[in-house]
């Protein structure tokens, strides 16, 4: 699976919107862009995922660039319930392991 | 609401104690899987099972650590003998296995603590 890069931490406004970037510049065609979060002490929880189309659910929008190569998840109105560690993990069509880097630490602030 | 069940929640024990840590994945997943998290190494994959056949246990100590699906509804890891360096969180999760959703469903975890 193709490698990740992602800032180590963020700030945002609570209600303002979160974006937080994730470069995969070695993606292949067939790999899909995950994201998970971890609230302290808690498991990881899926957020979205998404191939090469923009993706949207109750949670948050996902955009991927047209080259693949990177891409940036969104929460529109963020909340500090949001304050968590955000991995961004690229995985192959059939490999059913999840391969967590390092992730970005992400901080609401009120 | 479904969702992956993990006991115990705390386990403190001292070095050379067998340790055993319970999965109870969500019904009619079929894939489970054992991570554990550390500050240094972060999340990492010991071992994962589809249809309670183990697929992958390249993760884990093979002298020490041990994991099995005795049945569908239970999945255990267990360790023996234990050692400081186990001290950590360990977490379960579940999957449909379908391959383009891939979403799995963790447990709250297991905080272990070997002095």
């Amino acid at each position: 699976d193709a490698k990740t890069t992602q800032p180590p931490s963020m700030d945002c406004a609570e209600g303002r919107a979160a974006n937080l970037p994730c470069n995969h510049s070695t993606i292949s065609g067939n790999e899909y862009v995950y994201w998970y979060r971890q609230i302290h002490s808690q498991g990881p929880q899926y957020i979205i995922h998404g191939l090469k189309n923009n993706e949207t659910n109750e949670m948050a929008s996902l955009i991927i660039t047209e080259d693949r190569k990177s891409s940036t998840l969104i929460l529109p109105h963020a909340t500090l319930r949001d304050t968590a560690v955000y991995y961004c993990i690229v995985k192959g069509f059939g490999n059913e392991k999840l391969t967590f880097g390092t992730g970005t630490r992400l901080t609401i602030i009120p | 609401d479904a969702r992956v069940t993990q006991t115990p929640r705390h386990k403190v024990t001292e070095m050379g104690q067998e340790v055993t840590m319970r999965c109870q994945p969500i019904l009619g997943h079929n894939t489970v899987f054992w991570y554990r998290q550390t500050m240094m190494q972060g999340l990492e994959l010991l071992a994962y099972f589809r249809n309670r056949a183990p697929l992958d246990d390249s993760g884990m100590p093979k002298d020490r650590f041990s994991a099995e699906m005795p049945d569908a509804t239970l999945a255990t890891l267990k360790i023996q003998p234990s050692e400081p360096r186990d001290s950590a969180v360990y977490f379960c999760a579940s999957g449909t296995g379908q391959q383009n959703t891939g979403e799995l469903f963790f447990g709250e975890g297991s905080r272990l603590t070997v002095l």
